[in-house]
């Protein structure tokens, strides 16, 4: 069965501290998708990465990075020197390929708050 | 102009009223879904659709129905609204580049409400 778990329910920091949001998928597919949605208090769901389960690499977007690791099947994002506008809503997501990578299973959300 | 428009963006509605929402977009992409978001629960799967032939059950389609009229336009249909679903309703497209789904593209979301 195809799973998410996103344990950290809210997380509250202070400006310029860095946090990491943990993800952790359970898939029976050997190629999948991995996904980091954004929902700003505004509501809407802003995409911020995809990763394939045949790249490990990690990846660095400004002050975004994400640590993919099969071996203990997580996916954590981190948010270094964070500041108040990434106070949002983050979800992690998963989809298999062989849904044609067309589904998304999402996890249960990390609400940050990021106080000045 | 928004590349995936939902309407209405908000309801209020009674318990046994039929509802439609409906999403359209501008993106050109065949795939599209529809999720409902509940508090806790993040984003859950109601039905999707590949092209304007194909329907399918997500997670959680049992008192939901849809229609794909054209490419362009999905709707999703309560016959009989029930308060449970109260919910945060969003439209997504995807693309295809090769065989591989392109992330999906969400709409701003339905907020409904059923008394």
């Amino acid at each position: 069965a195809q799973k998410v778990t996103q344990a950290q329910t809210e997380i509250s920091v202070v400006e310029k501290e860095d946090v990491t949001l943990d993800c952790v998928y359970e898939t029976r597919d050997t190629t999948y998708y991995l996904f980091w949605y954004k929902q700003p208090p505004s509501g809407e769901l802003v995409f911020l990465i995809r990763r394939n389960s045949f790249d490990e690499q990690n990846e660095i977007s400004g002050r975004y990075s994400w640590n993919f690791q099969k071996s203990t099947s997580s996916f954590n994002f981190t948010i270094t020197a964070s500041q108040v506008v990434d106070s949002a809503v983050y979800f992690c997501a998963l989809s298999e390929a062989r849904n044609q990578g067309g589904k998304l299973i999402f996890g249960q959300g990390t609400e940050l708050s990021v106080k000045p | 102009d928004a590349d995936v428009t939902q309407t209405p963006r908000n309801r209020i509605t009674k318990t046994g009223k039929r509802i439609m929402l409906e999403c359209s977009q501008t993106k050109g992409h065949d795939r599209m879904y529809w999720y409902r978001q509940d508090p806790g629960l993040g984003l859950r799967l109601i039905y999707y659709s590949f092209d304007v032939k194909d329907i399918n059950k997500g997670e959680i389609s049992d008192g939901y129905s849809v229609s794909r009229q054209a490419q362009a336009k999905f709707s999703l249909s309560l016959e009989s609204a029930i308060p449970n679903q109260t919910a945060l309703y969003f439209c997504a497209t995807s693309g295809l580049s090769g065989s591989l789904n392109q992330p999906q593209h969400f709409g701003d979301g339905t907020r409904l409400s059923i008394l």
